[in-house]
Parts: C-alpha cells; structure tokens; sequence
C-alpha cells in the first residue's frame, strides 16, 4: 500500500518570504517516483516535478526547490522569496513500480496563501 | 505544446439530463485518465484509458460512462447523476502507463453541478 502525508492543510505567509511544504510518503517499493503539483484557483493541476528513488540530488528551479531525503521518507518543496502568484493548493503524489500503470497516489494538499 | 482542453468549463444539469464532458490532447500521449475532485480534496482517479482501451475503472457508478474515440479524446456521458457527483472533473493525459512512470498533464476542468 502506498501512503502520502501532506501534514499541513493550510499555510499563510507574507509576499517575499521563504515557504517549505512537506510531504513524507510511504512505499514497500524500491523502485517509485514523486510528484509534486500545484492547483492554482483556475482548477488545472500544474507538473512542478518528477524525481525516482534513486536520484536524491536535490534539484532548483528558479525560486523553487526540493529536497528528497531517502532516510526520512520526505520530498519537501520550498518557495523563496514567495510572491502572491505562488498562491495555491501544492499537491505531493507517488507512483511506485510494478506498478500501478501510473497510478497516482495523491497527498491531502497543502494550501499556500500568499499575502501581499 | 503540453495542453489538455477541457470543455466546458462548467455545467449545470438536472437528475433526469443526459450531457457529456469532453477532453482533448494533441501531444501524442496514449493514456488518458479521468479523475473527480471535490472541495479541498485531492483527485480521485475514475477511469483510465491506455492506447483507446478502457484498463482501469476504480468502481464508478454506471451513471458516468467514459468513451475514447481515438487517441486524442475522451468523453465522459452523464446520466442520472446525484446532486453528490458535484465537483471538478479532471481530464489528464500521459504518454503511456505501460512503462514510465510518466507525468501527468491535466486540463483545466469541467465544474459540474448537479440539481
């Protein structure tokens, strides 16, 4: 069975500051991949991210990063410098192999507000 | 082009309607998925499709009936709903879900509303 936790459900904070969004999961698999999406109010799912099992390099993307930590079962994500834009539901997934034929196990959301 | 198109946008329907929702990819991706939303929940998958052929139905009730005419769209018919099939319905596709895993690329959804 597979498990995702997004521990918080709501997170406020103030344009320019720094935001880290968790998420821990749980797989029997050796082998599984992480998502991470974002809703924003318009509806559609946005891709943010994919990385396997075996690749815990931490990756950056502009003001985005993410932190994949094998040992505590974590795949965090962190805004700096957070702008009102970044205002959003952030949803963490999982697919493990064999799989599941891409089957997504979703964590509960996280929902960002951002203030100016 | 990563662009799935959803129509409509939204939708008002009575118990006794019959309506359809529709879903399009041009990307050349081989599954397509449905899924449903509600409120401050994340999606559920409802059905999946890999190259046209129905491969997962998570046990939905018969009155949403899904159909893949060809590899860039997917149908989802309405009949008889109840006002608790309210929500976001998600379309999404992927390059395949026989190998990969491969990302998923939603649409934007179709907000239903039943009466």
């Amino acid at each position: 069975a597979q498990k995702v936790t997004q521990a918080q459900t709501e997170i406020s904070v103030v344009e320019k500051e720094d935001v880290t969004l968790d998420c821990v999961y749980e797989t029997r698999d050796t082998t599984y991949y992480l998502f991470w999406y974002k809703q924003p109010p318009s509806g559609e799912l946005v891709f943010l991210i994919r990385r396997n099992s075996f690749d815990e390099q931490n990756e950056i993307s502009g003001r985005y990063s993410w932190n994949f930590q094998k040992s505590t079962s974590s795949f965090n994500f962190t805004i700096t410098a957070s702008q009102v834009v970044d205002s959003a539901v952030y949803f963490c997934a999982l697919t493990a192999r064999p799989n599941a034929g891409n089957m997504l196990t979703f964590g509960g959301g996280t929902r960002l507000m951002v203030k100016p | 082009d990563t662009e799935v198109t959803q129509t409509p946008k939204h939708l008002v329907m009575g118990m006794t309607n019959k309506k359809s929702l529709k879903c399009e990819q041009h990307m050349g991706h081989r599954a397509m998925y449905w899924y449903k939303q509600k409120a401050k929940k994340p999606p559920e998958l409802m059905f999946v499709y890999s190259y046209e052929k129905l491969s997962i139905n998570e046990s939905v009730p018969s009155r949403f009936s899904p159909e893949c005419p060809n590899s860039s769209l997917l149908n989802l018919h309405l009949h008889a709903l109840q006002p608790e099939d309210s929500a976001l319905y998600l379309c999404a596709s992927s390059q395949d879900r026989r190998q990969g895993p491969y990302e998923q690329y939603f649409g934007p959804g179709t907000r239903l509303t039943v009466t």
